[in-house]
């Protein structure tokens, strides 16, 4: 098993560039989740999918942050505009369906904006 | 409000000098409480599911045991290469997870 993997593994950009992180869950796995992780705030979750679909997207910043799921395989995050402030690790896990399941989580998208 | 609480922020042991992390909860409906650990620059990893007050798993030098309001993560005998961050994560109903910040574990050779 791959595991969860995420691309890119680091990025550097300018305050207001386009940033698109990528993930692809593990098959078979139903939810997908997309997290924060900062020294100050420990791992914030942003959203999760069920199925492909957005069933909370509470933690989700601000408008500048969407995120999407075409298919099982492949999920996004996009910041548009970025923003110093956005500088984190983000990262992407998923897991299946059932009580008390565990969550897998990839490897991380180290985000730089500066 | 459900939330997670870990307890120390930081630890510094001597290798082979045992001790405890502890995490304590207040969550509506728990359906599991989860164990990490993280390594410097990679994702968490997995090390224990406990489902119910009482439940104890091992797992080499480390063991989680769960009550009502509360679980420790016990290392016993600890090496340089169980340094690390470890997150305990509680799961709600509605498949919500909420984790802790973490305890920062290092142990000195």
């Amino acid at each position: 098993d791959a595991g969860v993997i995420q691309s890119p593994r680091h990025e550097v950009t300018e305050m207001g560039q386009e940033v698109t992180l990528r993930c692809k869950p593990i098959s078979g796995h139903d939810y997908l989740f997309w997290y924060r992780q900062t020294m100050m705030r420990g791992l914030e979750l942003l959203i999760y999918f069920n199925n492909n679909v957005p069933i909370d997207d509470s933690g989700m910043p601000e408008d500048r942050f969407s995120a999407k799921m075409p298919n099982a395989s492949f999920s996004t995050l996009k910041i548009q505009p970025s923003e110093p402030r956005d500088s984190a690790v983000y990262f992407c896990a998923s897991s299946s369906a059932g009580v008390g399941n565990t969550i897998y989580f990839g490897e991380g998208s180290w985000l730089t904006v500066v | 409000e459900d939330q997670v609480t870990q307890s120390p922020e930081a630890l510094r042991l001597q290798e082979g000098e045992s001790s405890s992390l502890n995490c304590s909860y207040t969550v509506s409906g728990l359906r599991g409480l989860f164990w990490y650990r993280q390594d410097p620059g990679k994702g968490p990893e997995f090390l224990f599911t406990l489902y119910s007050a009482g439940e104890e798993k091992e797992k080499e030098r480390l063991k989680a045991t769960l009550t009502k309001k509360e679980s420790f993560l016990h290392i016993t005998a600890p090496k340089p290469e169980d340094s690390a961050t470890y997150l305990c994560a509680v799961q709600a109903y509605g498949n919500q997870f909420y984790f802790g910040t973490g305890t920062s574990l290092t142990v000195i050779p």
